[in-house]
């Protein structure tokens, strides 16, 4: 069984701040994990993965993840915000085929 | 077209209405979901269809009915729907397989159809 926790329900932060989303995990098994994005009536756009290697990881819209194995957490960083990042962000676990959700992160980047 | 699509992207039905959700990929791939998203919970997965055979049913109501004719279409039948199955359904599709992770992008997600159970 495997499951994620997101923390922070909601996050503001005013637009040019960093921003760090948090995400804890737990799994019997090796795990894949990824971040996904919600914009408004829109479904999920995968930010970035973590399969293997390098435990920093890149991805799309200037977003960066470091999994941390001791600590189980695969929190999600920006330097620097943009209003257009204001979403719901997804962290998510996969284990056995099965892809397993957290509850959601909503960011709202402020002027 | 590309990714992943679904329709209609929003239902109004009455609890005695019998309507259809269809979702269509056009990745290639050879796994199809359904997940339900409701406001305040973690998205649930619903269920998966593998090479067009249903490998999971999460413990769904048999009010909703899943359908795979073949790996690039999935549909999802209601009937008597109640209000509390309001909610987001998101169709997604992947590329299962030895390796694919390497290769493949995760799970790719349709814009989801928006439920209304009235």
């Amino acid at each position: 069984a495997q499951s994620v926790t997101q923390l922070d329900s909601q996050v503001p932060v005013f637009e040019e701040a960093p921003v760090e989303l948090r995400c804890n995990y737990s799994s019997s098994v090796s795990v894949y994990l990824f971040w996904y994005v919600q914009y408004p009536n829109q479904g999920l756009q995968l930010l970035l993965k973590y399969l293997s290697g390098s435990t920093l990881v890149k991805g799309i819209n200037g977003f960066e993840a470091e999994f941390n194995k001791s600590q189980t957490s695969f929190h999600l960083r920006k330097p620097s915000v943009h209003i257009s990042d204001t979403a719901e962000y997804f962290c998510a676990v996969e284990g056995g085929n099965k892809l397993t959700f957290g509850t959601g992160t909503q960011l709202k980047v402020e002027l | 077209e590309t990714g992943v699509t679904q329709t209609p992207r929003h239902l109004v039905m009455g609890m005695t209405n019998k309507k259809s959700l269809k979702c269509e990929q056009h990745l290639g791939h050879n796994a199809m979901y359904w997940y339900k998203q409701s406001a305040k919970k973690p998205l649930e997965l619903m269920f998966v269809y593998n090479f067009k055979e249903q490998t999971e049913n999460n413990s769904v109501p048999s009010r909703f009915s899943p359908e795979c004719p073949n790996s690039s279409h999935l549909f999802l039948h209601l009937h008597t729907l109640q209000p509390e199955d309001s909610a987001l359904y998101l169709c997604a599709s992947s590329q299962e397989g030895p390796g694919h992770k390497d290769v493949s992008y995760g799970y790719t997600f349709g814009s989801g159809t928006r439920l209304t159970v009235v």
